[in-house]
């Protein structure tokens, strides 16, 4: 069984590029969730992914979007980065929706200059 | 709201030692599960323990334990014998979940855990 994984594993950006985290979900999970975790912050949820469509999402701003694909991997966007946006992105994937454990990738390291 | 608050900010102990890290959530659903994960210095969150809202059995896993106790809305985790290992970034998490909610996770603020030899 394969886990989550995420690519890729550092990156670096300046204010105002555009960047795209991407996951691949464990095998036979259909849901994705992608958080934000700061530094000595807990994990903020950004949006969720099921079936390819997104199923809610956290109070970020537009400029934070998604895409799920058909082998249920999926794609973090961000346009217009900000130092803010310099954190930890974690992806997790689930089955189904409803109160399922969520499994973990490694994460993305972003940071904004 | 939902919200999840763990007080301790960081605990030290020596090796051997019993540990409880504290967890007291707040929401407003009946049903909902509650979660602990685990994060190494690698950053991957590691999943300990799902609780449902219904069932507040006590749970032992090996030197792991945990008290769920929805009169104090506290969903606590005990590390019993501690060891090196155990040092990392404990986390609690709710989730509402259900049919109409997003199925998404709410986190505490952490607990960072250090154990030494």
């Amino acid at each position: 069984e394969t886990g989550v994984t995420q690519s890729p594993t550092h990156l670096i950006k300046t204010r105002g590029q555009q960047v795209t985290l991407r996951c691949s979900s464990q095998s036979g999970h259909n849901t994705v969730s992608w958080y934000q975790q700061a530094l000595g912050q807990g994990p903020q949820f950004i949006f969720q992914y099921y079936r390819e469509e997104e199923n809610g999402r956290g109070n970020f701003p537009p400029r934070f979007s998604g895409l799920q694909f058909p082998n249920y991997s999926s794609e973090l966007n961000v346009n217009a980065l900000e130092l803010d946006d310099s954190a930890l992105y974690l992806c997790a994937s689930s089955f189904g929706t409803s109160y399922n454990e969520q499994f973990f990738g490694p994460g993305t390291r972003l940071t904004v200059l | 709201a939902q919200k999840v608050t763990q007080a301790q900010t960081e605990i030290s102990v020596v090796e051997k030692e019993d540990v409880t890290l504290d967890c007291v959530y707040e929401t407003r659903d009946t049903t909902y599960y509650l979660f602990w994960y685990k994060q190494p210095p690698s950053g991957e969150l590691v999943f300990l323990i799902r609780r449902n809202s219904f069932d507040e059995q006590n749970e032992i896993s090996g030197r792991y334990s945990w008290n769920f106790q929805k009169s104090t809305s506290s969903f606590n985790f005990t590390i019993t014998a501690s060891q090196v290992v155990d040092s990392a970034v404990y986390f609690c998490a709710l989730s509402e979940g259900g049919p109409y909610n997003t199925d998404k996770l709410i986190f505490g603020t952490g607990t960072r855990l250090q154990v030494f030899p």
